[in-house]
């Protein structure tokens, strides 16, 4: 089975500029989530899609931040226009149902210079 | 809201035995995870408690006590591939988003 995988990787972007991060969750779970962790903090929650609807987005942390899950396969996170405080490892995961683990892609670390 | 506290750091040596402790104040309870994360890697499921008491999986158990807000995970045999951070969760009450705590980072040294 193919676990959680994200794109890109690293992405180094200037203050003002768009970046899109994408996560495909494990086939068939129908709930994914988008979690942020800044550095020296905790992971963060951002916001919870099951299948394509948006269950939970009180995680985002502005009108900058816009996420998508297309038909509910993979899902999409734009950053619009970025700022330096946006730094930090965009993590994705995915689950079948609530309450059950979390899988964990590896995360996008992004960096706004 | 949430509220998870577990100590920044620790050290231990290759072969003992480490407990890393975390407390947590929910206005619910809907169980607690613990989750392993090595640098630059995904954090990986390690154990799941929504019950008072210990559950044992291999080298690793986690422990829980609903009513004094605290559980445990405790790694015996420690190897050097344990040095990692260790994650405490909980679910948001009455929905899934998991909330966690800042993370405990352990070194194993020989």
């Amino acid at each position: 089975e193919a676990g959680v995988t994200q794109f890109p990787s690293h992405s180094v972007i200037e203050k003002g500029q768009t970046v899109t991060l994408r996560c495909d969750p494990i086939s068939g779970h129908d709930n994914l989530y988008w979690y942020r962790r800044v550095m020296g903090k905790e992971i963060k929650f951002l916001l919870h899609f099951v299948k394509e609807s948006k269950q939970d987005e009180s995680g985002m942390p502005n009108n900058r931040f816009l996420a998508e899950r297309t038909g509910g396969t993979y899902s999409t996170l734009k950053v619009q226009p970025a700022e330096l405080e946006d730094s930090g490892v965009y993590f994705c995961a995915s689950s079948p149902v609530a309450h059950s683990p979390l899988h964990f892609g590896n995360g996008t670390r992004l960096t706004v210079t | 809201g949430q509220n998870i506290d577990q100590p920044t750091e620790m050290t231990a040596t290759e072969g003992a035995i480490v407990q890393i402790n975390c407390t947590y104040q929910t206005s619910g309870f809907n169980g607690l995870f613990w989750y392993q994360q090595h640098a630059g890697e995904a954090p990986t499921f390690l154990s799941y408690n929504v019950l008072d008491g210990l559950e044992e999986k291999g080298r690793f158990s986690s422990f829980l006590s609903r009513s004094k807000g605290y559980s445990y995970l405790l790694l015996k045999e420690l190897q050097m591939k344990d040095s990692a951070s260790y994650l405490c969760a909980v679910p948001n009450s009455g929905n899934t988003p998991l909330v966690f705590g800042k993370g405990t980072r352990l070194s194993v040294i020989a």
